[in-house]
């Protein structure tokens, strides 16, 4: 069965530069979750979509904006990228209030 | 505002023991999902199980139970007879229930990491 495919799934970047991260739902899920997970961390909460249209905000910085696109891929692009934005980044994606799945993450490391 | 505690940071078994995971659950929705979700050490999230507020049965899944009481708002995890392949950090997690079609965000308990030996 097809899961969520994030790329890429390792990235550095050096302070103040900027980063894209790609996300491919399954299949049919109208839903888009972005998570950080900071080291040793539990996932935070960052923004969803839901038909393309922004659905939920969580900690987002304003450093950070998403969006979903008509093929239901979702791009979440940080900018000014800092020490502490080193993460473990997932999407996720869900029909609606089903279960959400999860993609391998993007693993960011800012030096 | 919705919490979720897993008081058990770290628990460490030898093969074979049984091991529960606690997970205890704060919300003012009378609609609500709750979810257990494994990261082992590679680092991706997999889901084991969803269930809504309404769903009080308790499951069993080859060597996986949960056990769902809304009146202490628990939704405890246990392992059967642990494999080192078990050993990993393990994620209870709470979403709300929406009126519209989209789906919410989970908020997260810290996680507990089970480490179990041969």
């Amino acid at each position: 069965a097809a899961g969520v495919i994030q790329s890429p799934r390792h990235l550095i970047k050096e302070k103040r530069e900027t980063a894209t991260l790609k996300c491919y739902p399954i299949p049919r899920h109208d839903t888009v979750y972005w998570y950080q997970q900071g080291p040793g961390q539990d996932p935070q909460f960052l923004i969803s979509f839901y038909e393309k249209m922004q659905s939920d905000k969580g900690s987002i910085p304003d450093r950070f904006s998403a969006q979903q696109f008509s093929d239901y891929h979702s791009e979440l692009n940080m900018s000014s990228l800092e020490l502490g934005d080193s993460a473990l980044y997932f999407c996720a994606s869900s029909e609606g209030v089903n279960i959400q799945y999860f993609g391998a993450g993007t693993r960011l490391s800012v030096l | 505002a919705q919490k979720v505690t897993q008081a058990q940071t770290e628990i460490s078994v030898v093969e074979k023991e049984d091991v529960t995971l606690d997970c205890v659950y704060e919300t003012r929705d009378t609609t609500y999902y709750l979810f257990w979700y494994k990261q082992p050490p590679s680092g991706e999230l997999v889901f084991l199980i969803r269930r809504n507020s309404f769903d009080e049965q308790n499951e069993i899944s080859g060597r996986y139970s949960w056990n769902f009481q809304k009146s202490t708002s628990s939704f405890n995890f246990t392992i059967t007879a642990s494999q080192v392949v078990d050993s990993a950090v393990y994620f209870c997690a709470l979403s709300e229930s929406r009126a519209n079609q989209a789906g919410t965000a989970l908020i997260f308990g810290k996680g507990t990491t089970l480490s179990v030996s041969s």
